[in-house]
C-alpha cells in the first residue's frame, strides 16, 4: 500500500550495530504496528501501539525497541544487532474507527545483519 | 488466538475457481475469520472477512461453516496474478490486547497458465 512507507528498503549490516527501521503513513490511521517475516514463515507480531502514547509488545520484542513519534511515524530499532535478526520487516496501520482489523501492510525492509 | 490450519499448497487453472480450505474448530463465539494474502514478498494485503454470514466483494467469497469450524476462500475466476500466500487467521476486532493478527503459514496458491 502505497500509503504506508518504510525506510530503508534494503539494509546490511553488522553484528553490533544499531540499526532504525522507519515506518510513515498518510492514511490517518491510529494503530501501527511491526512484524518480521524469515523465509518460509508467516509473520510474527514484534510491536504494536494504538495511539502515540501507547506502545505495546508482540510476540516477538526482546531485542527490539519500538518510538511513536506522531500517530503517522513508528519506528523500529535494533539496539545491537545480531545474525538472527536477519529478516523481512513490515510495518502495517489499522483504523479503529473502522471497526474491524483490517491492516494495510508497507512493502516491507529487508534486513541483513552479517 | 484460535488456530487455523490451512494446506501447504494448492494449484488452480487460470480462469477457473480456486477454493481455499481453512479449519479453525476452536475459534470463540466474537472472533472474526480474515483473509490475507502475500504475493512473492510483498506486504500482506487484506482480503476479506467474515463472522457468521457468507460475504463478497470484489476480490472473492468467504463462505463460513453453520458450526464456524472451517471456511472456505474463492477467487472465482483465478489468474496468474494471484499466485500467492494466502493467510487465514481468526481474530478479536478492535479489542485492547486483542488487536493482533496471528499468521500461520498459510497456503501457496499456484495458478497455472
Amino acid at each position: 500500500d502505497a500509503d504506508v512507507t518504510q525506510t530503508p528498503r534494503n539494509r546490511i549490516t553488522k553484528t553490533g550495530k544499531r540499526i532504525m527501521l522507519e515506518c510513515s503513513q498518510t492514511k490517518g490511521h491510529d494503530r501501527m504496528y511491526w512484524y518480521r517475516q524469515d523465509p518460509g514463515l508467516g509473520l510474527r507480531l514484534i510491536y504494536y501501539s494504538f495511539d502515540v502514547k501507547d506502545i505495546n509488545k508482540g510476540e516477538i520484542s526482546d531485542g527490539y525497541s519500538v518510538s511513536r513519534q506522531a500517530q503517522a511515524k513508528f519506528s523500529l530499532s535494533l539496539e545491537s544487532a545480531i545474525p538472527n535478526q536477519t529478516a523481512l520487516y513490515f510495518c502495517a496501520t489499522s483504523d479503529l474507527g473502522r471497526g474491524h482489523n483490517e491492516q494495510f501492510f508497507g512493502p516491507g525492509t529487508r534486513l541483513t545483519v552479517l | 488466538d484460535a488456530k487455523t490450519t490451512q494446506p501447504p499448497s494448492m494449484d488452480c487453472a487460470e480462469g477457473r475457481a480456486a477454493n481455499l480450505p481453512c479449519n479453525h474448530s476452536t475459534i470463540s463465539g466474537n472472533e472474526y475469520v480474515y483473509w490475507y494474502r502475500q504475493i512473492h514478498s510483498q506486504g500482506p494485503q487484506y482480503i476479506i472477512h467474515g463472522l457468521k454470514n457468507n460475504e463478497t466483494n470484489e476480490m472473492a467469497s468467504l463462505i463460513i461453516t453453520e458450526d464456524r469450524k472451517s471456511s472456505t476462500l474463492i477467487l472465482p475466476h483465478a489468474t496468474l496474478r494471484d499466485t500467492a500466500v494466502y493467510y487465514c487467521i481468526v481474530s478479536v476486532p478492535s479489542e485492547g490486547g486483542s488487536e493482533k493478527l496471528v499468521f500461520g503459514k498459510g497456503t501457496k496458491l499456484t495458478v497455472n497458465p
